[in-house]
């Protein structure tokens, strides 16, 4: 069963406008931790935000930040005033703390944003 | 500087014929991990290495080997390539998440290695 979804194979977003990427898990597990991966593409992994599962506050980091709403499961990448170079493929993933998944990473299908002048 | 390497970066090569995509990281991370990414799948894992000797498989491990005997290298072997293993394949690393305070480490990742079998 597929841990992520991210339902939105691509999305458009105009330059400095924001834009939000949608991404659901599923787990019964109450520890867990949330990735936002880039691929540019060049094609490396780079790694962009984290939510944890008990984090009283939706992670931050400069124009990245995640909209985490536990009770529906979502894990939602907000990119504030989008540039050129956010083009890119975007992964959501998700990591257990439970017994032998510890540090395992599931990943979703990924979505392209394409942010245009 | 903090790493993982993968080598070959690329490679094309023919059905059958064993190869090794090796991976080595300097950070001394415990845990290790093997992807492949293909078109409309994301990223899947195929073996992961919770620490020296010590392997599992992950979702896709059919057709794949590894290795643990240093805690910097872990290489992904194929014995008998076969054209349903094209694909894009990641290492990646981390600190072993021993307990709470460490499960927020990201796992660092390799630049690839671009697998075509024909």
């Amino acid at each position: 069963a597929q841990k992520i979804t991210q339902t939105q194979p691509g999305m458009f977003v105009q330059e400095k406008e924001a834009v939000t990427l949608d991404c659901t898990y599923d787990t019964s597990d109450p520890s867990y931790g949330l990735f936002w991966y880039k691929q540019p593409s060049s094609g490396e992994m780079i790694f962009l935000i984290y939510q944890g599962s008990y984090d009283q506050q939706n992670a931050t980091e400069g124009r990245y930040s995640l909209n985490f709403q536990k009770a529906r499961k979502s894990a939602n990448l907000v990119i504030s005033a989008s540039q050129l170079g956010d083009s890119a493929m975007y992964f959501c993933a998700m990591n257990l703390r439970a017994g032998s998944t510890l540090g395992r990473l599931y990943f979703g299908r990924g979505t392209q944003l394409t942010v245009w002048p | 500087e903090a790493q993982v390497t993968q080598n070959p970066r690329y490679l094309i090569t023919v059905t059958g014929k064993k190869l090794t995509v090796t991976c080595s990281q300097n950070m001394n991370h415990e845990y290790m991990s093997w992807y492949r990414q293909d078109p409309g799948l994301g990223l899947r894992q195929i073996y992961y290495s919770m620490n020296v000797e010590v392997t599992d498989k992950g979702d896709v491990p059919e057709g794949y080997k590894v290795s643990r005997k240093e805690k910097r290298n872990f290489p992904l072997i194929l014995e008998s390539p076969s054209p349903n293993q094209t694909s894009l394949y990641f290492c990646a690393s981390s600190p072993k998440a021993a307990h709470s305070a460490t499960i927020n480490q990201p796992q660092h990742f390799g630049d690839g290695t671009r697998l075509s079998i024909l």
